[in-house]
């Protein structure tokens, strides 16, 4: 079956880099977008952006441009998101997300789900 | 950036009864809308896609309706497993989610 897991769980300083890991399996890796989005405590969620495993090509938001990277290695199905420059209010719960269709040219709907990393910014 | 207003904040329902839950875009998202459903300690996960399409495996009971800036989630016949947090999302323009319904026991 289609699964996506995550690293685990990380606590960084402020001004640190963090770097999540999403492990792909049960289907055709370099066919479908990944994305990553995050949810702060108690919060709702929030989209970060999306790569194509197939090119390597990605999409940030706004938000977090000039400090997010997202890459991936297709020899082990595996898509990466790191933050740098971390702060307090990057505390959140991580996920990184499959594109719901194969193939397509416009990233689609999130479907599955990763089961989460917390990253934990404190001094 | 597309803000989406879910309401109400929060559902007070029993079980068997009907739910429905509201998204409001603040511009034309056409059918481009999703909705979620997450459980304490738990990823989301895709219930309706494209406004009224439900997701693979997702029981009869949900149904999605709505176009242009108004949506709706319907869950026909509560059952205990449907307590938990609803989300709409767009694709419209980038992806933006609302804030959330809390769909509590009565």
């Amino acid at each position: 079956q289609v699964q996506l897991v995550q690293s685990g769980a990380e606590v960084k300083k402020p001004g640190a880099s963090v770097k999540v890991s999403c492990k792909a399996s049960g289907y055709t890796f370099t066919g479908y977008y990944v994305h990553w989005l995050r949810q702060a405590p108690g919060q709702g969620l929030e989209w970060m952006g999306w790569i194509n495993p197939n090119s390597g090509g990605t999409n940030y938001a706004q938000k977090f441009q000039g400090r997010v990277t997202m890459t991936r290695d297709t020899s082990i199905s595996t898509a990466y998101m790191e933050l740098s420059r971390l702060r307090s209010d990057d505390t959140a719960v991580y996920y990184c997300a499959r594109d719901r269709i194969f193939g397509v040219v416009t990233p689609n709907w999130f479907d599955p789900w990763g089961q989460g990393t917390l990253v934990t910014v404190s001094s | 950036e597309i803000v989406l207003t879910q309401s109400p904040a929060t559902l007070s329902l029993s079980p068997g009864e009907r739910a429905t839950l509201s998204c409001r875009a603040s511009q034309d998202v056409s059918s481009y809308l999703a909705w979620y459903q997450q459980k304490p300690g738990q990823a989301p996960r895709l219930l309706i896609y494209d406004a009224s399409n439900r997701a693979t495996g997702i029981p009869a009971r949900f149904s999605g309706s709505g176009s242009g800036t108004d949506f709706t989630l319907t869950i026909s016949s509560l059952e205990p497993e449907d307590f938990a947090v609803y989300y709409c999302q767009q694709r419209s323009n980038r992806f933006t989610f609302g804030q959330g319904t809390r769909l509590e026991i009565k």
